[in-house]
């Protein structure tokens, strides 16, 4: 039973233009959302988090939307570079509520940006 | 330099041959986890430890175990590999479970192949 998905496993945008990467999650107890980049031959790094108080963060050329009331989150990257071209993959977790949190994360999508 | 070191980084072994995967931490983190990747299926929790001693099942601990003797160390261990156990497998440590999201690093990754 996959808690978190996301359902585009790939995506292509042009340089310049924004980036979309959606994900969905159905366990209502989640309370922290994160997204990892991940390059071809190493680990996932951290990119940007949003906690469940809150409905956007933005961190330069990236910015995540929680629609709790949906259980959807969004990655907007503006403007895309071709440097963003990597795997992207959203997580889950239950930090705020001080449980013992681990990350559920989702099955990835693969963005390329073309010139 | 804050890092996760995993090895091997690459191993192709038999089926039911035991084989262990380490992995150190520099950062006297306190949470140290084991993920594997698989296409379609993204990152899933094997098992995670809190602290020295202190190890619990993530989502699919099936064939695997882990030790937390010291800190800085947190092994996979797979006694009697399987051709499914074939997979990418990600370390991580964090200085907590995850809910802060900028702390949680990952190593590079080992690939693992049984056949």
């Amino acid at each position: 039973d996959q808690q978190v998905k996301q359902n585009s496993p790939s995506l292509s945008v042009q340089e310049g233009r924004i980036s979309i990467l959606n994900c969905d999650y159905t366990n209502s107890m989640f309370d922290y959302f994160l997204w990892y980049k991940k390059y071809p031959a190493e680990g996932p790094t951290f990119l940007i988090s949003i906690s469940s108080i809150k409905d956007k963060n933005e961190d330069g050329r990236f910015t995540v939307f929680l629609n709790k009331s949906a259980k959807h989150l969004s990655l907007h990257i503006v403007p895309s570079q071709p440097g963003d071209s990597a795997v992207y993959f959203c997580a889950a977790g239950l930090g705020l509520t001080g449980t013992a949190s681990k990350l559920t994360f989702g099955t990835g999508t693969r963005l390329q940006v073309t010139l | 330099e804050a890092q996760v070191t995993q090895n091997p980084r690459y191993l192709i072994t038999v089926t039911g041959k035991k084989l262990t995967v380490t992995c150190s931490q520099n950062m006297n983190h306190e949470y140290m986890s084991w993920y594997r990747q698989d296409p379609g299926l993204g990152l899933r929790q094997i098992y995670y430890s809190m602290n020295v001693e202190v190890t619990d099942k993530g989502d699919v601990p099936e064939g695997y175990k882990v030790s937390r003797k010291e800190k800085r160390n947190f092994p996979l261990i797979l006694e009697s590999p399987s051709p499914n156990q074939t997979s990418l497998y990600f370390c991580a440590s964090s200085l907590s479970g995850g809910a802060s999201g900028n702390t949680i690093y990952f190593g590079e990754g080992s690939w693992l192949t049984v056949v």
